[in-house]
């Protein structure tokens, strides 16, 4: 069975400290790879994607996850966080046949202090 | 950009009666719909996927007499929690798939069930 497993369920920073989140997943088959983020009172919203190409996909506000295939593993990485990444973060996969169902982890609450 | 609004965001019910929940894609046209289901801390669980004009196909444990989901339009996806019980509460999200670019979902705000 397809399963995402998510190391952090909550993480503590300061500002300006880089950021890791770990992300594996367990698929017999070819998947695609996402990372959603959700603020405080607001919907889930796509960080990134992974469907193919570059291991190393860039999204939106300076995150960036790295697809490595040997580990089945798509780690968030920010390098410096901000107050304002306080939110739950969650790595999603789904089998590369269809974009249909996502297989979410248990996500991980990060926190940001100023 | 597209939108995904659920409908109520909040609900309380008495224990044995039904609710409803709607899931309206905005802007786009979705011809596939997903019901997820969240229970405090815990990850997104996919209850099930909803077609337009088709019946509903649920993920395995998911009681489809239970949660009686519909998709009778493009743009509108429900889900009926019938006979609801205490063990019902949960936050309830969709998510709706563009048809027309084929590979992107959005989802909406969530709903949250209390059953007293």
């Amino acid at each position: 069975a397809q399963s995402v497993s998510q190391h952090n369920h909550h993480v503590i920073l300061s500002e300006a400290a880089s950021l890791e989140l770990g992300c594996n997943y367990s698929y017999g088959g070819t998947v695609n790879l996402f990372w959603y983020v959700q603020y405080p009172g607001q919907h889930l919203q796509l960080l990134l994607k992974y469907f193919s190409g570059d291991p190393l996909v860039k999204g939106i506000k300076g995150f960036e996850a790295e697809f490595i295939k040997s580990k089945f593993s798509f780690n968030l990485r920010k390098p410096s966080v901000q107050w304002s990444d306080t939110a739950e973060y969650f790595c999603a996969v789904s089998p590369a046949s269809g974009y249909n169902k996502l297989i979410f982890g248990a996500g991980t609450r990060l926190a940001v202090h100023p | 950009g597209a939108v995904v609004s659920q409908h109520p965001s909040r609900v309380i019910c008495k224990s044995g009666t039904s609710v409803k929940i709607e899931c309206r894609s905005l802007d786009f046209q979705a011809t596939t719909m997903f019901w997820y289901r969240q229970f405090p801390k815990q990850s997104l669980m996919l209850m099930a996927t909803s077609n337009e004009g088709s019946k509903a196909t649920y993920e395995q444990g998911v009681e489809k007499d239970k949660f009686l989901i519909n998709h009778a339009s493009l743009t509108l996806s429900t889900l009926t929690v019938t006979s609801a019980h205490p063990e019902d509460s949960s936050f309830y999200i969709c998510s709706a798939r563009d048809s027309l670019t084929g590979n992107t979902i959005y989802f909406g705000e969530g709903s949250w069930l209390t059953v007293v």
